[in-house]
């Protein structure tokens, strides 16, 4: 099993449209969390980092469900501009070192 | 934006040959790290940095050596090329590593290819 499994995708939905997607990981002494997005050919950047509370930036919200050892984001009214691959990232649980999702691919049509 | 840089960004190799990629940073990060992304496998770490003359293998290390003589440079290189190493190539710097909320700043990318 994947440490970090993300569904590829894609997810494809009409601007405005609210989309979600999970990420699971397997060790649960993970620590730290983030979403990364990737445009095509581009390098990752980084969305927002996922907290225990939850956090949200404008139209994104992302989630940190400990127990069931997942997080997920939230996308609200899309954008075309927010086509794009969203990576899972999660590090800790006795290395420094993040591992990465696979991403989850999202296309926003008019 | 972070002051990353990787050299070439494009680059064409014939089976057999050594290859260098550098990757170079302006931000005094303690933390460097080589990625290779493909199709269908995501970002895979290959070799990363904790210090100058500290590095360690990743996941993928086999074929691959890296060397960081300065904080700022950090060069991967393949002794011998091969068709599965034709990649992009990413290079990512930190500075805590481990400690919160810490994110990586990425460079641009190197297209390699191996014919």
């Amino acid at each position: 099993r994947k440490e970090v499994e993300q569904d590829p995708g894609p997810f494809n939905v009409p601007e405005g449209a609210t989309v979600a997607f999970n990420c699971t990981y397997s060790n649960s002494a993970s620590q730290s969390f983030f979403w990364y997005r990737q445009d095509c050919r581009k390098e990752p950047k980084l969305l927002m980092s996922v907290y225990s509370s939850g956090n949200e930036d404008g139209r994104f919200t992302a989630q940190l469900n400990r127990a069931s050892q997942y997080i997920s984001l939230l996308i609200r009214d899309s954008k075309l501009s927010d086509s794009a691959t969203y990576l899972c990232v999660v590090r800790g649980g006795g290395s420094y070192i993040p591992t990465f999702g696979r991403g989850t691919s999202l296309i926003v049509h008019p | 934006d972070a002051g990353i840089t990787q050299s070439p960004r494009h680059k064409v190799t014939e089976t057999g040959t050594p290859v260098t990629l550098r990757c170079h940073q302006t931000e005094n990060h303690r933390y460097m790290y080589w990625y290779r992304q493909d199709p269908g496998h995501g970002l895979r770490l290959i070799h990363y940095s904790y210090g100058v003359k500290d590095t360690d293998k990743g996941e993928v290390s086999d074929g691959y050596s890296v060397s960081r003589s300065k904080t700022e440079d950090f060069l991967l290189t393949l002794e011998s090329a091969t068709s599965s190493q034709t990649s992009v190539y990413f290079c990512a710097i930190s500075f805590l590593a481990g400690a919160g909320n810490d994110e990586q700043f990425f460079g641009p990318g190197t297209r390699l290819t191996v014919l």
